[in-house]
C-alpha cells in the first residue's frame, strides 16, 4: 500500500496480558516512529529507528515498553505485562532521511484497551 | 526542553467564517521545524506543512494560511470560509534540528466544529 499501515487496528487486552502492535512503514522510508495517544491529548513520542538502529527510546514509559525493528521495515512495539494506563492509541510514523527537515507521516494507529 | 501551546481547546464556527488557530512553542534551538497536522474523526493524522525556523514567509495553501513570526515564537493557522469538511482537530509541532532528536513534540491539539 502507499501509505503506513497499522495492525490490529483494536486490541482489547486484559490486565497483565502482553500486547504486540505491528507497523508497516512507507517503502523505502528510513525513519520509523512511535507515538502514544492518550485520548484528548496531542502525541507523545516513544522510541525512533533509523533502519534497524534504535537511536531514541527516550520516550519509553517503562520498561515492560519495547519496540523493534530488526530488519529497518517493519516494527513491532510489545507492551508486557498491560496495566490500565497503557489503554490509548499507539501511532506509527514513517519518513524519509533528508538532511534539512522532513514530515512524518502516520499510520492509522492501533487503539488499546486494557481492562 | 521544547513545548507547544495551543491554547484554544475547541472552537466552533459557522461555514464560510474564517477561523485562526493559534500554536505557540517554546524551543532554545537555533534551527527547528514546526509543523501543522490534521486528525479528522477517522483518527489518522494528516500532514499540512512544514516550516523551518529561518524561513518567515508565510504561505497560503488553497484556503490555508500560515502566519510565522519568530519575534512571538508563534505559527498561526487560518482557514479561510471554512467548510463542514474541516472539522478535526488540528495540531502543532515542533522538532529540532540542533540536536539531532527527531521526535516532534506535539501541542494538545484545537479541535474545530464547522456547523453548517
Amino acid at each position: 500500500g502507499a501509505g503506513v499501515s497499522q495492525s490490529p487496528r483494536y486490541k482489547v487486552a486484559k490486565r497483565g496480558q502482553d500486547v504486540a502492535l505491528r507497523c508497516d512503514p512507507i517503502s523505502g522510508h528510513v525513519s520509523l516512529f512511535w507515538y502514544q495517544q492518550a485520548l484528548g491529548q496531542g502525541p507523545e513520542f516513544l522510541t525512533y529507528f533509523q533502519n534497524e538502529a534504535q537511536l531514541d527510546k527516550s520516550g519509553l514509559p517503562s520498561d515492560r515498553f519495547f519496540a523493534e525493528r530488526p530488519e529497518g521495515s517493519v516494527s513491532t512495539l510489545k507492551i508486557q505485562r498491560t496495566q490500565q494506563e497503557d489503554s490509548a492509541v499507539y501511532l506509527c510514523a514513517s519518513s524519509e532521511w533528508t538532511s534539512g527537515g522532513y514530515e512524518q507521516y502516520f499510520g492509522p494507529g492501533t487503539r488499546l484497551t486494557v481492562t | 526542553a521544547q513545548k507547544v501551546t495551543q491554547a484554544q481547546t475547541e472552537i466552533s464556527v459557522v461555514e464560510k467564517e474564517d477561523v485562526t488557530l493559534d500554536c505557540v512553542y517554546e524551543t532554545r534551538d537555533t534551527t527547528y521545524y514546526l509543523f501543522w497536522y490534521k486528525q479528522p474523526p477517522s483518527g489518522e493524522l494528516v500532514f499540512l506543512i512544514r516550516r523551518n525556523s529561518f524561513d518567515e514567509q508565510n504561505e497560503i495553501s488553497g484556503r490555508y494560511s500560515w502566519n510565522f513570526q519568530k519575534s512571538t515564537s508563534s505559527f498561526n493557522f487560518t482557514i479561510t470560509a471554512s467548510q463542514v469538511v474541516d472539522s478535526a482537530v488540528y495540531f502543532c509541532a515542533l522538532t529540532s534540528m540542533d540536536t539531532g532528536r527527531r521526535a516532534l513534540t506535539f501541542g494538545s491539539g484545537t479541535r474545530l466544529q464547522v456547523q453548517p
